[in-house]
């Protein structure tokens, strides 16, 4: 069955040290894959898109890998900061989909100054 | 000031009772989407409309309808036959449907209560 799974549990990292967060799909073949940031009570706000072509995007202390034969996307959030706290959600683009996107749970991220 | 409205944020209702959701963007994107999200799950689709008088279902569309008369509006009613209705729902929109490269754009959501 197709399935995209994040880090489950929430992820507590010290001020100024790079969190990792992990997005794992399997039986996708995704043109495409998304993070967005989502604040408590809030829609999800758009952070990186990384194309199946394209090994790695960076974006100012943002950081996305993408593996396609491991089925992986790693995002990096360096010298991390307490403003960086939310939950973090991978998004998959299918192939002829019409531009749906296909959600991972989310990772809840904090960081203590 | 563009972008994506949905009103209202919070709205509690009696079960059996329809309730209608309003979603308007006014960045002239074609695709608009609609999302439930329970707590801490991901978002799961609904319903999704690539083109005026146009739509498809989504993954969890039982319970739930739509329209899609203009361009800028998608308004979402959730149904009395929708067993659990109670969750955060989110509109999204995007410039463009099929296999184009673009993110979505969210609405600030709204939280229906139904006792």
């Amino acid at each position: 069955s197709q399935k995209i799974e994040q880090n489950s549990e929430a992820l507590n990292i010290q001020e100024g040290k790079t969190a990792t967060l992990t997005c794992n799909y399997t039986n996708y073949s995704p043109a495409y894959l998304q993070w967005y940031r989502q604040d408590p009570g809030r829609g999800p706000v758009f952070l990186l898109l990384i194309r199946e072509n394209e090994k790695e995007k960076r974006k100012e202390r943002l950081k996305v890998t993408f593996d396609t034969t491991l089925k992986q996307s790693l995002f990096h959030i360096t010298a991390s900061q307490p403003a960086d706290s939310a939950t973090y959600l991978c998004a998959l683009g299918p192939y002829n989909q019409g531009g749906k996107l296909i959600f991972g749970q989310g990772t809840e991220l904090s960081v203590k100054p | 000031d563009g972008g994506i409205t949905q009103s209202p944020k919070y709205l509690f209702r009696k079960e059996g009772q329809n309730v209608t959701l309003s979603c308007e963007q006014n960045l002239n994107h074609d695709a608009m989407y609609w999302y439930r999200q329970d707590p801490g799950q991901g978002l799961r689709l609904i319903y999704y409309s690539q083109i005026v008088n146009d739509f498809q279902k989504g993954d969890i569309a039982e319970g739930y309808s739509v329209s899609r008369e203009k361009k800028e509006s998608f308004p979402l009613t959730v149904t009395s036959a929708q067993k659990n209705p109670t969750a955060f729902y989110l509109c999204a929109s995007r410039p463009a449907g099929g296999d184009t490269f673009y993110e979505q754009y969210f609405g600030p959501g709204t939280r229906l209560t139904v006792t």
